[in-house]
Protein backbone atom coordinates (compact mmCIF):
# COMPACT_ATOMS: atom_id res chain seq x y z
CA UNK A 1 0.00 0.00 0.00
CA UNK A 2 1.48 3.45 -1.00
CA UNK A 3 -0.61 5.28 0.99
CA UNK A 4 -1.77 7.27 -1.88
CA UNK A 5 -6.06 6.65 -2.31
CA UNK A 6 -7.59 6.99 -5.31
CA UNK A 7 -11.70 6.95 -6.08
CA UNK A 8 -13.12 5.91 -7.85
CA UNK A 9 -12.14 2.58 -8.54
CA UNK A 10 -14.14 1.70 -11.90
CA UNK A 11 -16.12 4.13 -13.76
CA UNK A 12 -18.76 3.92 -16.44
CA UNK A 13 -20.14 6.63 -18.65
CA UNK A 14 -20.94 7.69 -22.28
CA UNK A 15 -19.77 9.99 -24.56
CA UNK A 16 -19.79 13.85 -23.98
CA UNK A 17 -20.74 12.93 -20.17
CA UNK A 18 -17.79 14.99 -17.28
CA UNK A 19 -16.57 12.94 -14.32
CA UNK A 20 -13.91 13.60 -11.46
CA UNK A 21 -11.66 11.29 -10.64
CA UNK A 22 -10.19 12.14 -6.82
CA UNK A 23 -6.94 11.22 -5.28
CA UNK A 24 -5.26 11.66 -1.69
CA UNK A 25 -1.77 12.10 -1.53
CA UNK A 26 0.28 10.58 0.72
CA UNK A 27 0.47 11.91 4.30
CA UNK A 28 3.15 15.06 4.25
CA UNK A 29 3.64 14.93 0.51
CA UNK A 30 2.82 17.98 -1.00
CA UNK A 31 3.90 17.65 -4.96
CA UNK A 32 0.26 15.73 -6.57
CA UNK A 33 1.01 14.06 -10.61
CA UNK A 34 -1.87 12.93 -12.56
CA UNK A 35 -0.70 10.11 -15.42
CA UNK A 36 -3.43 8.60 -17.89
CA UNK A 37 -2.55 4.84 -19.44
CA UNK A 38 -4.62 3.65 -21.88
CA UNK A 39 -4.08 0.32 -23.76
CA UNK A 40 -1.91 0.87 -26.07
CA UNK A 41 0.53 3.42 -24.75
CA UNK A 42 2.44 3.50 -21.77
CA UNK A 43 2.48 5.91 -18.52
CA UNK A 44 1.77 9.42 -20.09
CA UNK A 45 2.38 12.31 -17.64
CA UNK A 46 -0.43 14.45 -17.72
CA UNK A 47 -0.55 17.86 -15.12
CA UNK A 48 1.39 18.22 -11.61
CA UNK A 49 0.75 20.51 -8.73
CA UNK A 50 2.66 21.53 -5.88
CA UNK A 51 1.18 22.86 -2.85
CA UNK A 52 -1.97 24.13 -4.60
CA UNK A 53 -0.23 25.07 -7.18
CA UNK A 54 -0.30 23.87 -11.29
CA UNK A 55 3.66 23.63 -11.55
CA UNK A 56 3.84 21.49 -14.92
CA UNK A 57 1.97 20.40 -17.66
CA UNK A 58 2.84 17.29 -20.17
CA UNK A 59 0.13 15.58 -22.81
CA UNK A 60 -3.39 16.88 -21.29
CA UNK A 61 -6.19 17.73 -23.63
CA UNK A 62 -7.73 21.24 -23.02
CA UNK A 63 -10.97 18.95 -22.26
CA UNK A 64 -9.39 17.60 -19.16
CA UNK A 65 -8.32 19.99 -15.94
CA UNK A 66 -7.39 19.51 -12.65
CA UNK A 67 -6.68 21.52 -9.10
CA UNK A 68 -5.23 20.79 -5.76
CA UNK A 69 -7.10 21.98 -2.42
CA UNK A 70 -6.15 23.20 0.27
CA UNK A 71 -5.65 19.93 1.98
CA UNK A 72 -3.39 18.64 -0.96
CA UNK A 73 -5.92 16.13 -2.29
CA UNK A 74 -6.24 16.66 -6.21
CA UNK A 75 -9.53 16.24 -8.28
CA UNK A 76 -9.06 15.90 -12.11
CA UNK A 77 -11.99 16.84 -14.58
CA UNK A 78 -12.59 15.53 -17.86
CA UNK A 79 -15.20 16.53 -19.70
CA UNK A 80 -17.07 16.09 -23.35
CA UNK A 81 -15.45 12.43 -23.08
CA UNK A 82 -14.78 10.26 -26.07
CA UNK A 83 -14.36 6.47 -26.33
CA UNK A 84 -10.42 6.96 -26.41
CA UNK A 85 -10.52 8.60 -23.30
CA UNK A 86 -11.14 5.18 -21.77
CA UNK A 87 -7.89 4.45 -19.79
CA UNK A 88 -6.28 3.46 -16.26
CA UNK A 89 -6.02 7.32 -14.63
CA UNK A 90 -3.00 7.20 -11.99
CA UNK A 91 -2.12 9.63 -9.20
CA UNK A 92 1.39 9.72 -7.50
CA UNK A 93 2.62 11.98 -4.98
CA UNK A 94 6.07 12.84 -3.52
CA UNK A 95 7.53 15.02 -0.82
CA UNK A 96 8.97 17.97 -2.57
CA UNK A 97 9.10 19.61 -6.07
CA UNK A 98 11.62 18.34 -7.85
CA UNK A 99 11.98 14.95 -6.18
CA UNK A 100 12.30 11.60 -8.66
CA UNK A 101 10.26 8.70 -6.32
CA UNK A 102 6.55 9.45 -6.92
CA UNK A 103 4.40 6.71 -4.77
CA UNK A 104 1.43 5.74 -7.54
CA UNK A 105 -1.89 5.20 -6.18
CA UNK A 106 -3.92 2.05 -7.60
CA UNK A 107 -5.82 3.73 -10.50
CA UNK A 108 -9.20 4.63 -11.85
CA UNK A 109 -10.20 2.61 -14.67
CA UNK A 110 -12.55 4.54 -16.94
CA UNK A 111 -14.74 3.65 -19.47
CA UNK A 112 -16.26 5.39 -22.30
CA UNK A 113 -19.11 4.01 -23.72
CA UNK B 1 8.48 9.76 -30.62
CA UNK B 2 8.86 7.75 -27.61
CA UNK B 3 11.92 8.86 -25.24
CA UNK B 4 11.63 5.70 -23.31
CA UNK B 5 11.90 2.44 -25.60
CA UNK B 6 11.61 -1.12 -23.99
CA UNK B 7 11.86 -3.43 -27.00
CA UNK B 8 10.96 -6.56 -25.42
CA UNK B 9 7.59 -6.65 -24.60
CA UNK B 10 7.86 -9.99 -22.76
CA UNK B 11 10.48 -12.21 -21.20
CA UNK B 12 10.27 -15.28 -19.76
CA UNK B 13 13.00 -16.41 -17.15
CA UNK B 14 13.74 -19.69 -15.42
CA UNK B 15 12.90 -19.00 -11.31
CA UNK B 16 16.81 -18.73 -9.79
CA UNK B 17 18.40 -17.30 -12.98
CA UNK B 18 19.01 -13.65 -13.73
CA UNK B 19 16.55 -11.35 -15.35
CA UNK B 20 17.68 -9.09 -17.39
CA UNK B 21 15.23 -5.98 -18.37
CA UNK B 22 16.85 -3.17 -20.89
CA UNK B 23 15.39 0.51 -21.62
CA UNK B 24 16.93 2.87 -24.07
CA UNK B 25 16.26 6.23 -24.15
CA UNK B 26 17.02 8.96 -26.49
CA UNK B 27 16.79 12.51 -24.29
CA UNK B 28 20.53 13.44 -23.42
CA UNK B 29 18.77 15.49 -20.95
CA UNK B 30 17.34 13.03 -18.99
CA UNK B 31 19.33 12.86 -15.73
CA UNK B 32 17.77 10.51 -13.54
CA UNK B 33 15.99 7.13 -14.62
CA UNK B 34 13.60 4.43 -12.13
CA UNK B 35 12.13 1.60 -12.40
CA UNK B 36 8.65 0.39 -11.60
CA UNK B 37 7.18 -2.52 -11.28
CA UNK B 38 3.70 -3.18 -11.50
CA UNK B 39 0.96 -5.54 -10.46
CA UNK B 40 -2.36 -5.91 -12.63
CA UNK B 41 -4.91 -4.17 -10.37
CA UNK B 42 -2.48 -2.23 -8.73
CA UNK B 43 -0.46 1.34 -9.19
CA UNK B 44 3.26 0.64 -10.38
CA UNK B 45 5.77 0.55 -7.49
CA UNK B 46 8.90 2.00 -7.22
CA UNK B 47 11.95 -0.53 -7.22
CA UNK B 48 15.11 1.38 -8.00
CA UNK B 49 16.61 4.48 -9.55
CA UNK B 50 19.89 5.66 -10.71
CA UNK B 51 21.29 9.29 -11.18
CA UNK B 52 23.25 10.04 -14.22
CA UNK B 53 26.43 10.66 -12.24
CA UNK B 54 26.42 6.91 -11.54
CA UNK B 55 26.85 3.77 -13.25
CA UNK B 56 25.43 1.22 -10.97
CA UNK B 57 23.11 1.49 -8.08
CA UNK B 58 22.31 -1.95 -6.31
CA UNK B 59 19.57 -3.06 -3.52
CA UNK B 60 19.13 -5.93 -2.15
CA UNK B 61 18.89 -8.64 -5.59
CA UNK B 62 18.04 -5.29 -7.65
CA UNK B 63 20.44 -3.77 -9.69
CA UNK B 64 20.45 -1.15 -12.33
CA UNK B 65 23.09 -0.38 -15.19
CA UNK B 66 23.28 2.91 -16.85
CA UNK B 67 25.40 3.19 -19.54
CA UNK B 68 24.99 6.91 -20.48
CA UNK B 69 27.28 7.19 -23.74
CA UNK B 70 24.58 4.15 -25.25
CA UNK B 71 21.64 5.59 -23.75
CA UNK B 72 21.11 2.49 -22.46
CA UNK B 73 19.81 1.02 -18.92
CA UNK B 74 19.57 -2.67 -17.95
CA UNK B 75 17.46 -4.25 -14.47
CA UNK B 76 19.27 -7.18 -13.12
CA UNK B 77 17.00 -9.34 -10.95
CA UNK B 78 19.47 -11.88 -9.28
CA UNK B 79 18.28 -14.91 -8.45
CA UNK B 80 14.58 -14.08 -10.37
CA UNK B 81 11.49 -15.58 -7.57
CA UNK B 82 8.10 -16.66 -8.90
CA UNK B 83 6.80 -13.35 -7.25
CA UNK B 84 9.06 -10.82 -9.31
CA UNK B 85 6.29 -11.99 -11.96
CA UNK B 86 4.84 -8.45 -13.38
CA UNK B 87 5.18 -5.58 -15.70
CA UNK B 88 8.41 -3.57 -15.26
CA UNK B 89 8.42 0.01 -16.09
CA UNK B 90 11.51 2.19 -16.97
CA UNK B 91 11.10 5.93 -16.55
CA UNK B 92 13.03 8.99 -16.67
CA UNK B 93 13.17 12.87 -15.71
CA UNK B 94 14.67 15.75 -16.19
CA UNK B 95 15.45 18.47 -13.79
CA UNK B 96 14.66 16.67 -10.69
CA UNK B 97 11.40 15.10 -12.40
CA UNK B 98 9.49 18.22 -11.42
CA UNK B 99 7.88 17.45 -15.22
CA UNK B 100 6.67 14.50 -14.34
CA UNK B 101 8.23 10.80 -15.56
CA UNK B 102 8.41 9.58 -18.74
CA UNK B 103 7.52 6.25 -19.31
CA UNK B 104 8.49 3.47 -21.36
CA UNK B 105 5.65 1.00 -22.70
CA UNK B 106 6.85 -1.72 -19.97
CA UNK B 107 8.24 -5.61 -20.40
CA UNK B 108 5.92 -8.21 -19.02
CA UNK B 109 8.70 -10.48 -16.60
CA UNK B 110 7.02 -14.04 -16.29
CA UNK B 111 9.51 -16.53 -13.89
CA UNK B 112 8.68 -19.63 -14.43
CA UNK B 113 8.90 -22.22 -11.98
Amino acid sequence: DSGVTQTPKHLITATGQRVTLRCSPRSGDLSVYWYQQSLDQGLQFLIQYYNGEERAKGNILERFSAQQFPDLHSELNLSSLELGDSALYFCASSVYLGVNEQFFGPGTRLTVL
Amino acid sequence: DQQVKQNSPSLSVQEGRISILNCDYTNSMFDYFLWYKKYPAEGPTFLISISSIKDKNEDGRFTVFLNKSAKHLSLHIVPSQPGDSAVYFCAASEGGGADGLTFGKGTHLIIQP
